[in-house]
């Protein structure tokens, strides 16, 4: 099926410095969608991908849609307290009209 | 505009009972989608909703339903509850198009004892 894999699957930084995480695939999405989610909370849309090599910004989050449209890349710059939380990709499945599928997440510390 | 809302938030049942869950979309936005949230599984699909009408369907088993009014409002009911079924149900809404993009609500954490 089409899963999607997210990696790190955990990173544990410092106040201030930047982060990469990213999400791919063996097969080809044609949307790219981000999310965060807090604990107790739903995900909160953070950024949309339609286009291949499409590069995004929402603030201090810049997402980039990857070339081969098998993957996906999520950047957080001069990362704050808030941040922490569980970031997830997700796209529609081929022929699943508008069901997505999501990726098992990075787990975000930051400390102050 | 407020955002989507989940009542309750949160539910303690025993094995064997069932549970109706709810869901009010954004307004303006017709499709609902029911995710369940596990720590083991992740995020998986339920089911879709569009103009009462289910679109979608997850790898659930049927005591996992789930209906649609008119006014976008929607319900989903899992019946003789079983303990795996302890999970964070999330209801998300989308404009209805071509658009992907779906917003959750908070979610309702159900746990089965």
């Amino acid at each position: 099926g089409q899963q999607l894999n997210q990696s790190p699957q955990s990173m544990f930084i410092q106040e201030g410095e930047d982060v990469s995480m990213n999400c791919t695939s063996s097969s080809i999405f044609n949307t790219w969608l981000w999310y965060k989610q807090d604990p107790g909370e739903g995900p909160v849309l953070l950024i949309a991908l339609y286009k291949a090599g499409e590069l995004t910004s929402n603030g201090r989050l810049t997402a980039q849609f990857g070339i081969t449209r098998k993957d996906s890349f999520l950047n957080i710059s001069a990362s704050i307290p808030s941040d922490v939380g569980i970031y997830f990709c997700a796209g529609p499945i081929l022929g699943g009209n508008y069901k997505l599928t999501f990726g098992k997440g990075t787990l975000l510390t930051v400390n102050p | 505009k407020a955002g989507v809302t989940q009542t309750p938030r949160y539910l303690i049942k025993t094995r064997g009972q069932q549970v109706t869950l709810s869901c009010s979309p954004i307004s303006g936005h017709r499709s609902v989608s029911w995710y369940q949230q596990t720590p083991g599984q992740g995020l998986q699909f339920l089911f879709e909703y569009f103009s009462e009408t289910q679109r979608n369907k997850g790898n659930f088993p049927g005591r996992f339903s789930g209906r649609q009014f008119s006014n976008s409002r929607s319900e989903m009911n899992v019946s003789t509850l079983e303990l795996g079924d302890s999970a964070l149900y999330l209801c998300a809404s989308r404009r209805h198009g071509r658009s992907y993009e779906q917003y959750f609500g908070p979610g309702t954490r159900l746990t089965v004892t």
